[in-house]
């Protein structure tokens, strides 16, 4: 069965500086997704980055960027420019090709420090 | 722009009443689902479904009933409530599941306490 990991229930940085969230998976296949998803105390769940297994190009969405290392099954989050909207819970999940079912790591709460 | 919109945002029960979570998507999508989320763990889907007409059992479908009579929405229902389903309940659809990478977009998630 595949599960996500998520080994840092929190994490704190400086606002201004980088931070890596760090995520780890297991899974026997060899397409998949992986997403970065962010829950701000407002509670939405909202989509900060995607990366299809296939691509070995690292996904970027302006601040945000992933190192994807498929041969170690990890699916870090780096977050440059820390603001202090950034604060939040961020989930790493799993979505395996030809599924439906998201598999979702616990998350790692976020703190930004003014 | 609604997008996925849960209703209620919030509702105390007792324990052995029944309820029924409303969502509803302005998006045309074909899927849908129903997550719940605990503190300190991930969200676990509960049940989903892949077109109006269809449902399928998720990772926790015990205690809950779903329906998708209409292509808009999904009803997500508890027969007899217990506080142990007591939790954020999250709904959540996308354009296609499996072999896409569309995202799944969720609503603003509805506070259910069960005394």
């Amino acid at each position: 069965a595949q599960t996500v990991t998520q080994s840092q229930p929190e994490m704190s940085v400086q606002e201004a500086e980088t931070v890596t969230l760090s995520c780890t998976y297991d899974t026997s296949e060899s397409d998949y997704y992986l997403f970065w998803y962010k829950q701000p105390p407002s509670r939405q769940m909202i989509l900060v980055i995607r990366q299809e297994a296939y691509k070995q190009q690292n996904a970027t969405e302006n601040r945000f960027s992933v190192n994807f290392q498929k041969a170690a099954k990890s699916f870090s989050l780096k977050i440059s420019d820390s603001q202090l909207g950034d604060a939040a819970m961020y989930f790493c999940a799993y979505l395996m090709d030809s599924n439906y079912q998201l598999i979702w790591g616990a998350g790692t709460k976020l703190i930004i420090k003014p | 722009n609604a997008g996925v919109t849960q209703t209620p945002k919030f509702r105390v029960l007792k324990t052995g009443q029944s309820m029924t979570l409303l969502c509803a998507q302005d998006m045309n999508h074909e899927y849908m689902y129903w997550y719940r989320q605990d503190p300190g763990m991930g969200l676990r889907l509960i049940h989903y479904s892949v077109g109006e007409g269809t449902t399928a059992k998720g990772e926790v479908p015990d205690g809950y009933n779903v329906s998708r009579l209409k292509k808009q929405n999904f009803l997500l229902g508890l027969e007899s409530a217990a506080p142990s389903q007591t939790s954020v309940y999250f709904c959540a659809s996308s354009y296609a599941g499996g072999n896409s990478n569309q995202p799944q977009h969720f609503g603003d998630g509805t506070r259910l306490s069960i005394l």
